[in-house]
């Protein structure tokens, strides 16, 4: 049983250029969480995401900033325009459709590097 | 203020040492997890301690979780220079947004 897979393991953009990051889920879950961690910090909660639906994006900056997860495929968290500020490692998080549990299963991440 | 708070923020040890860290929270949780971040790599899962635990063990890892002080520890027995990473706990406290403390550095000399 394959875990949480995220794609790119790294990833380098230009200012201004778009970053596309991909989280498929662990096999049975269908709740998706990005969390994003800057240097020397812990991980800070992002967006929360169901099949076609998002739950809470309450930890997503107003601008730039983008989820889906959507009926095929993997979870997508893109940002538009980077600008340096946005260099962090990405991770995404998922966990089964359990009424009342929300043990999530931490992915690799995905590390940003904005030049 | 974060909900995790890993005391010490960062340690050095000898190896064969053992080495113990503390995450300290608010409010009250379903369970807590221990993660370990090797430098500029991704998180890998150490254990899991729910809420109607007091210790679990993995290995050469030892876990503590005591409710009423709202804190939870982390032994790791007979150190390794491999050991060392920063190591994290994260409370779920009943809902979706898992809260992660700043971490504690581990630094195991050979």
């Amino acid at each position: 049983n394959a875990g949480v897979m995220q794609n790119p393991r790294h990833l380098v953009r230009r200012r201004g250029q778009e970053a596309r990051l991909r989280c498929s889920p662990m096999k049975g879950h269908s709740h998706v969480y990005w969390y994003r961690q800057l240097p020397e910090e812990g991980l800070k909660f992002m967006v929360y995401l169901q099949k076609e639906n998002i739950i809470d994006e309450s930890g997503m900056p107003k601008e730039r900033f983008s989820a889906e997860f959507p009926k095929e495929g993997p979870s997508i968290l893109r940002i538009q325009q980077v600008v340096r500020g946005d260099s962090a490692a990405y991770f995404c998080a998922s966990s089964p459709p359990r009424a009342g549990s929300y043990e999530q299963y931490f992915g690799p991440g995905t590390r940003l590097t904005v030049t | 203020s974060q909900q995790g708070e890993e005391d010490p923020q960062a340690l050095s040890i000898q190896e064969g040492e053992n080495a113990t860290m503390n995450c300290s929270y608010k409010t009250s949780i379903n369970n807590l997890q221990w993660y370990r971040q090797n430098s500029g790599r991704g998180l890998v899962h150490l254990i899991l301690i729910r809420s109607n635990e007091r210790e679990k063990h993995s290995g050469r890892l030892r876990v503590t979780l005591d409710t009423s002080k709202k804190s939870s520890s982390l032994l790791i027995t007979a150190s390794r220079a491999a050991d060392t990473a920063s190591y994290f706990c994260a409370t779920e406290t009943g809902t979706y947004k898992y809260i992660f403390g700043t971490g504690t550095r581990l630094k195991v000399l050979a």
